[in-house]
């Protein structure tokens, strides 16, 4: 258990709706990191936020937002959803943003768009 | 730019075989390498990692020394179980652009037979 949570842990949908997977990181890390993990594209980095504020964006689509709450927990809002954005949605956390550091993941939300 | 390149999956073994996944990185600078594992159904472990060259990084039996001259993290296990059947991912980590770029290999996939 890397003490990462993530909520739901499936999630079944239809095309154009919109979703919200939760994410709580390890206690004392300030750092919340968002990848996408599919069959053809991979693990892919979408957003990394520290201590309330975006620090990094990735891949990540313009129909995709995120925000970290003063508690740390971290949300991912994917909307217009679309069959391709079917996937495993993984939150990691960290201890701080810079300099180098171990990324801890969660178990992963999977998202499917019928 | 920063890459990792993993040999290709799977990978068949027989229980208590030789285990090697090669693992080569491009990188300027410094990064960190590590190895996660993703076993059926689950999220990213953290199996191992190691910070600069020469480090051995080792957890579960399984271990990879991190060889800048070869730029290379191979991971090992000398007898391996039908329990360590699941996809591994070797990584590197950069701080790069204000943060932490956490940058995947394709993954291999490892099945053992009794």
């Amino acid at each position: 258990d890397s003490g990462v949570t993530q909520t739901p842990k499936h999630l079944i949908t239809a095309t154009g709706q919109r979703v919200t997977l939760r994410c709580s990181p390890r206690s004392g890390d300030l750092s919340v990191y968002w990848y996408q993990q599919s069959l053809d594209q991979g693990l892919q980095f979408l957003i990394q936020y520290y201590n309330g504020e975006e620090r990094a964006k990735g891949n990540i689509l313009e129909r995709f937002s995120a925000q970290q709450f003063p508690d740390l927990h971290s949300e991912l809002n994917l909307s217009s959803l679309e069959l391709g954005d079917s996937a495993l949605y993984f939150c990691a956390s960290s201890v701080e943003a810079e300099g180098v550091d171990t990324q801890y993941f969660g178990p992963g939300t999977r998202l499917t768009v019928l | 730019g920063n890459s990792v390149t993993q040999m290709e999956g799977p990978v068949t073994l027989s229980e208590e075989a030789f285990l090697t996944i090669n693992c080569t990185y491009t990188a300027t600078g410094y990064p960190s390498l590590f190895w996660y594992v993703q076993y059926p159904g689950e999220g990213l472990q953290l199996l191992l990692k190691a910070t600069k060259a020469d480090d051995k990084g080792s957890n579960k039996g399984f271990e990879a020394t991190y060889r800048k001259e070869t730029t290379s993290f191979h991971l090992e296990k000398g007898s391996v179980q039908v329990s360590d059947s699941a996809v591994y991912f070797c990584a590197l980590t950069m701080f790069s652009g204000g943060y932490n770029k956490l940058i995947f290999g394709a993954g291999t996939r490892l099945a053992v037979h009794p």
